[in-house]
Order: C-alpha cells, then sequence, then structure tokens
C-alpha cells in the first residue's frame, strides 16, 4: 500500500523568502508519480508540479521546484521567493503508475506568508 | 479547452436526506472520473473512480454510491445520509485511455448534514 507522510501542519513564511514544504512516501513499487496540488481558500485543487519516479532531473515549474531524493523517499516542494497569494494548503500526492488510476494524498501543510 | 463543474457548491442537509451531487466535464471525451471527500482539516479520500459509462469502481465501503449514466457525466449519491458524511466533495477528470498521472479538479461542493 502506498503512503504519503506530511509533518508540517502549518508553516508561516516571510514574504519573498524561500519556503520548503516536506513530503515522503513509501512505497514498494518502482514505476510512480509524485505530485504537489495547492488548495486555496476557496477550496479547488491546483496541480503544480510532477515527478516521476525515473526521472533524473527534479521537475521544475516557475517559482515551483520538487526537490527528489528516491533512495530517503522524499519529494520536498521548494517555493522560491514567496508571495501572498502562496497562502493556502499544499498536499503532497502519489500515482501508482502501474496500478488503478488514483491518487493517495498527503494531510496537507497549510502556509501562510507574512507580509 | 476543457472545463470541470460541480453542482451544488454548497448543501446543507438533514440526517437521513437523500443525496445527489453532480459533476460534468466538458471538452474532452472517455475521461477518467473521480469523486474524492475532504473532512475538515485533511488531505483528500478517494470514494470512487470510473473509466467509462457504468464502470465504477469504490474505494472505501460506506452509504455513498456513484454512476456515471453518461460519458462525461458522473454523480454521487445517497439514499440517507449520515452525519459524517458532511466534507467538501470534488470531482476530478484525467485524460482517459492512458496511463495519465494529471487530474483536474472541479471547485467542489461543501456539504453539511445536520
Amino acid at each position: 500500500a502506498q503512503k504519503i507522510t506530511q509533518t508540517q501542519p502549518g508553516m508561516f513564511v516571510q514574504e519573498k523568502e524561500a519556503v520548503t514544504l516536506d513530503c515522503t512516501y513509501d512505497t514498494s513499487d518502482q514505476s510512480y508519480g509524485l505530485f504537489w496540488y495547492k488548495q486555496p481558500s476557496s477550496g479547488e485543487m491546483i496541480f503544480l508540479i510532477y515527478q516521476g519516479s525515473y526521472d533524473e532531473q527534479n521537475a521544475t515549474e516557475g517559482r515551483y521546484s520538487l526537490n527528489f531524493q528516491k533512495a530517503r523517499k522524499s519529494a520536498n516542494l521548494v517555493i522560491s521567493a514567496s508571495q501572498l497569494g502562496d497562502s493556502a494548503m499544499y498536499f503532497c500526492a502519489m500515482y501508482k503508475v502501474f496500478g488503478n488510476e488514483k491518487l493517495t494524498f498527503g494531510t496537507g501543510t497549510r502556509l501562510t506568508i507574512i507580509p | 479547452s476543457q472545463t470541470i463543474h460541480q453542482w451544488p457548491a454548497t448543501l446543507v442537509q438533514p440526517v437521513g436526506s437523500p443525496l445527489s451531487l453532480e459533476c460534468t466535464v466538458e471538452g474532452t471525451s472517455n475521461p477518467n472520473l473521480y469523486w474524492y471527500r475532504q473532512a475538515a482539516g485533511r488531505g483528500l479520500q478517494l470514494l470512487f473512480y470510473s473509466v467509462g459509462i457504468g464502470q465504477i469502481s469504490s474505494e472505501v465501503p460506506q452509504n455513498l454510491s456513484a454512476s456515471r449514466p453518461q460519458d462525461r457525466q458522473f454523480i454521487l449519491s445517497s439514499k440517507k445520509l449520515l452525519l459524517s458524511d458532511s466534507g467538501f466533495y470534488l470531482c476530478a477528470w484525467s485524460v482517459g485511455g492512458q496511463r495519465s498521472y494529471e487530474q483536474y479538479f472541479g471547485p467542489g461542493t461543501r456539504l453539511t448534514v445536520t
């Protein structure tokens, strides 16, 4: 079975600073994908970034990057130059490539950017 | 472009009453469809997913059911709501017919059972 662990229930970060949101995962599968979603107060889930288990390079999307350490089974999200609009819940999720079509989510981290 | 709609946006229902939440997707064909529930302050729990009309897989046994009467329509139902059914219900879709990982979420329905 797959499991995602996010150990930071809440974080407060000064505007314009970089922030790292932790995510560790547990799986016996060799082929999987890792995701980060952002959920603002409106409730909508917004896809941020994806990393495949066989990708050698860390994924980047604008100010978002995924620090993928496969041996440690961690997939931390790094947000550079944080903005007030980054305040939201952030969820790490895992996808099993050769399994049924579903995502397993962590419990999330609430990020608050302080002006 | 593809869009996903959920109806209603908010709902307050008494215990024991029936439920019907609707999700529709536009701009794509044969999508994979998903229902998630998010309890207050918690992560998302997959309830049902569907890879085609009439094909429903249940992830968690409960008093909820799902149906897919049309290719781009996904309905979540209950005959009798429980207090524990309160939560935020999200519908999502992904590209069908291939190993597509990215799921696109709808705006959600906030359900309060009283």
